[in-house]
């Protein structure tokens, strides 16, 4: 069985631009979640994308958004990118909403210059 | 505000000791706890889940929850270097799901 699955592996923009990431779940996982991990610290959640809706959103400014699409996998989009946005995107998926196990996917590391 | 703690560390035990890693939570609300273990530059990988009181066992390693006192915690026996790594507590319920910000363990040879 196929992995949560992410791309890019790495992106590098540079500040104002726009980032789009990427992400297909499990197969038969209906919820996907989005963390931002900046160097040597710890999980930020971002996004929570159930059923395609919108179930729950971290700390995070507007220009962080994303959405769900009818097949389960997901985007988040980052506009106009500043230089601590660069992190590792981690995406993950899980069966059951809220407090299943959630599977990781490799990450798409993003490099703001 | 829900909150899920953990000693940052570094943690650091000898080949072949007992690891102990903790973990507390202000949400008396969650229901499923989970361990992650994490390699630098790595995702991170699940290790073990528990939801009941008491302790899981799994190979090496073992999971205690305690609700009443609002604490997780993760053995880790006969330690080895490849252990080496930062482990991720997670509590959540249907809603949410919070992680820690993690513990860096490194077992010495």
């Amino acid at each position: 069985e196929a992995g949560v699955t992410q791309s890019p592996t790495h992106l590098i923009k540079t500040r104002g631009q726009q980032a789009t990431l990427r992400c297909s779940p499990i197969s038969g996982h209906t919820s996907v979640y989005w963390y931002q991990q900046a160097l040597g610290l710890g999980l930020q959640f971002l996004l929570w994308y159930d059923e395609g809706e919108e179930r729950n959103r971290g700390n995070f400014p507007p220009r962080f958004s994303g959405r769900q699409f009818p097949n389960y996998s997901s985007e988040l989009n980052v506009n106009a990118l500043e230089l601590e946005d660069s992190a590792l995107y981690l995406c993950a998926s899980s069966l059951v909403a809220g407090r299943d196990t959630q599977y990781f996917g490799p990450g798409t590391r993003l490099t703001v210059l | 505000q829900k909150e899920v703690e953990q000693n940052s560390g570094p943690l650091s035990v000898p080949e072949g000791a007992i690891a102990s890693l903790n973990c507390t939570y202000s949400d008396r609300g969650s229901q499923s706890f989970f361990w992650y273990r994490q390699y630098s530059g790595k995702s991170p990988e699940l290790i073990m889940f528990i939801y009941s009181n008491g302790d899981k066992e799994d190979g090496r390693f073992t999971a205690q929850l305690n609700k009443a006192s609002q604490y997780v915690s993760l053995l880790i026996r006969d330690s080895q270097p490849s252990d080496s790594a930062t482990y991720l507590c997670a509590g959540g319920d249907n809603n949410d799901m919070r992680f820690g910000a993690g513990t860096r363990l490194t077992v010495k040879p």
